[in-house]
């Protein structure tokens, strides 16, 4: 049984394409993450939900949006894909608030690349 | 200056070695957590300390919240330690600040 779940795990798109990630954790945790993980393995934070309420948005272009249909699933959809985007895509979850003393557990990743 | 600096960047061990990885980090934060990058990509949470030290196996993790520095131990060291590990910190209610990651190999 997988805690955090993404699909799919490879995406290969073209530019100027939509595409959703999708995100579902079965721990029960009340807050979930989106990270991005660029072509020099650097993590940085893009969207956290608690209790399907958007919390943290980084400064990510608007093309990305977040959804959360319930507190155990939250999904990223990309409008207008570019190159840049390509990265490695990581789904996390944690209990409670994200006042950042809170284990996360992390899914496998989406690896993303737009031709 | 990223806010989070991990040292050394790579580091190489023979099996059978101790391996100290070194985190520094510039601003007041409530916990630091240490992280693993398996080779496949997968991560794992190691570690989330705001004072002291733990243990879990063959790792610890210390911190000194005075000179805002952590370090994480691994004894006897073997090949299947090799992975990414990542320092990260966090300040009250916001995100997750991440090092760059120290990539660590084990060899046999």
């Amino acid at each position: 049984d997988t805690a955090v779940s993404q699909t799919p795990k490879y995406l290969v798109t073209q530019m100027g394409n939509d595409k959703s990630i999708k995100c579902e954790q079965n721990l029960g945790h009340d807050t979930m993450y989106w990270y991005k993980q660029d072509s020099k393995k650097f993590l940085k934070i893009m969207f956290s939900y608690n209790n399907k309420e958007l919390i943290i948005n980084e400064t990510v272009p608007n093309r990305f949006s977040p959804k959360s249909p319930d507190k155990a699933h939250l999904n990223l959809h990309i409008n207008s894909l570019e190159l840049g985007d390509s990265a490695v895509y990581f789904c996390a979850s944690s209990q409670d608030h994200p006042r950042g003393q809170e284990t996360q557990y992390f899914g496998p990743g989406t690896r993303l690349l737009v031709l | 200056k990223n806010e989070v600096e991990q040292s050394p960047q790579n580091l190489t061990a023979q099996e059978g070695e101790f391996i100290t990885i070194n985190c520094s980090y510039s601003v007041g934060i409530s916990a630091l957590h240490w992280l693993q990058q398996h080779p496949g990509g997968g991560i794992v949470s190691l570690f989330m300390l705001s004072s002291g030290k733990k243990k879990h196996g063959r790792l610890i993790a210390t911190i000194n919240i005075q000179e805002k520095h952590s370090s994480l131990h691994i004894t006897a060291s073997h090949p299947r330690d090799s992975a990414v590990y990542i320092c990260a910190v966090s300040r009250g209610s916001e995100k997750l600040v991440f090092g760059k990651g120290t990539k660590l190999t084990v060899n046999p």
